[in-house]
């Protein structure tokens, strides 16, 4: 079975400081993608990153890198100098074989000013 | 590129009546595309997964009768709520696939609905 967890309901974070979201997940698949998507309060789900199970180097995209470790099983969000817009609800999402996206309960971020 | 919409953002209807949402792809052509249930502060539920051209596929303890999809183009697909009632209430989430090769087909969602049933 599949599964996701994220471990912290509710992080908060000084603007312009970094911020590392948590994020394990369990599969007995051999290959398996990894995703990190941001909701807003207006409820849209906005893509941020992708980590392949094969992928040898950490994936990252402008202010955000996904910490990578395969044998832990895990693969934490980073977020860079923090900014208020980045205050949201972030879901980490699993794909292994199939169609079907496996999504964590979601990490609550508050930015402070 | 990869946008997603979905019609209308938000709904309120009486019990008993029938609600449809629409999710389109707007810049690319989505062979399967997903509905997805949001309760406040959960995260996402799937409820079916929609192919183009094929009866949709719904998740355990989802009601297809009430719950009804047409995936009737690649860039359409259609969720109804039939007879709806104040427990259907919720936010409702489409998201298709990009089609790309392998496990970096990402799924772009749509903004969501939000349904309330009086």
């Amino acid at each position: 079975a599949q599964k996701i967890t994220q471990t912290q309901p509710g992080m908060f974070v000084q603007e312009k400081e970094a911020v590392t979201l948590d994020c394990t997940y369990d599969t007995s698949d051999q290959s398996y993608g990894l995703f990190w998507y941001k909701q807003p309060s207006s409820g849209e789900m906005i893509f941020l990153i992708y980590q392949g199970s094969y992928d040898e180097q950490n994936a990252t995209e402008g202010r955000y890198s996904l910490n990578f470790q395969k044998a832990r099983k895990s693969a934490n969000l980073v977020i860079s100098a923090s900014q208020l817009g980045d205050s949201a609800m972030y879901f980490c999402a699993m794909r292994a074989k199939g169609n079907q996206f496996y999504f964590g309960t979601g990490t609550s971020l508050t930015v402070i000013p | 590129g990869a946008v997603v919409s979905q019609h209308p953002s938000w709904v309120i209807c009486k019990s008993g009546t029938s609600v449809k949402i629409e999710c389109r792809s707007l810049d690319f052509q989505a062979t399967t595309m997903f509905w997805y249930r949001q309760f406040p502060k959960q995260s996402l539920m799937l409820m079916a997964t929609s192919n183009e051209g094929s009866k949709a596929t719904y998740e355990q303890g989802v009601e297809k009768d009430k719950f009804l999809i047409n995936h009737a183009s690649l860039t359409l697909s259609t969720l109804t709520v039939t007879s709806a009632h104040p427990e259907d209430s919720s936010f409702y989430i489409c998201s298709a696939r990009t089609g790309l090769a392998g496990l970096t087909d990402t799924q772009y969602f749509g903004p969501g609905t939000r349904l309330t049933v009086l």
